[in-house]
């Protein structure tokens, strides 16, 4: 199975400030048809996960562009600029290029 | 507007088991691809099962293989999992999403306790 390394597992942050989070894999991302399966998830707290990034850096509909995803093969960040309240919660990348899809254990951002 | 309501879920015996399904409405089902996904109480997120749109492929985490069984019913436009054997390990809250997650129901609540 593939393993995602995520860190840090908790993240302080000030209103405003910039903050990365990064996301490992044990294996190489890049699936058979060129594209690379990584994305990442903010669940607010008492609510469903919702998508912020789909493969590695497209924002989904909506969401602001103060979140920016990069990286490749296997070594991935989730940047978040000008941080905002409704930002807070904890930040999950998931691969699906392999199965079985695997989640990282997860990132608390919250105010320091 | 789309919309994934799960329902089925409470409390059950270990060893017994419980389906669950998931109502989509505001697109059209049979074009995509759907998942379970569960969150154990104050834990992480964790993939169980796969399923294409057309029931050609479906796929299963390791913990969950040959006591779950995910599918739908395009029709119906509804999601399933049948869950056997239930162990107190599944205790969850069960979510449903939609192809790479990009809508995902409110979940329902599994508990398998005696």
């Amino acid at each position: 199975d593939v393993l995602m390394t995520q860190t840090p597992v908790s993240l302080p942050v000030s209103l405003g400030g910039q903050v990365s989070i990064s996301c490992r894999s044990s294996q190489s991302l890049v699936h058979s048809d060129g594209n690379t399966y990584l994305h990442w998830y903010l669940q607010k707290p008492g609510q469903s996960p919702q998508l912020l990034i789909y493969r590695v850096s497209n924002r989904f509909s909506g969401v602001p562009d103060r979140f920016s995803g990069s990286g490749s093969g296997t070594d991935f960040t989730l940047k978040i600029s000008r941080v905002e309240p409704e930002d807070l919660g904890v930040y999950y990348c998931l691969q699906s290029t392999h199965f079985p899809y695997t989640f990282g254990a997860g990132t608390k951002l919250e105010l320091k | 507007e789309v919309q994934l309501v799960e329902s089925g879920g409470g409390l059950v015996q270990p060893g017994r088991s419980l389906k669950l399904s998931c109502l989509a409405s505001g697109f059209t089902f049979s074009n995509y691809g759907m998942n379970w996904i569960r969150q154990a109480p104050g834990k992480g997120l964790e993939w169980v099962a796969s399923i294409s749109s057309s029931s050609s492929y479906i796929y299963y985490a390791d913990t969950v293989k040959g006591r779950f069984t995910i599918s739908r019913d395009n029709a119906k436009n509804t999601l399933y999992l049948q869950m056997t054997s239930l162990r107190s390990e599944d205790t969850a809250l069960y979510y449903c999403a939609r192809r790479l997650g990009d809508y995902w129901g409110q979940g329902v609540m599994v508990t398998v306790s005696s």
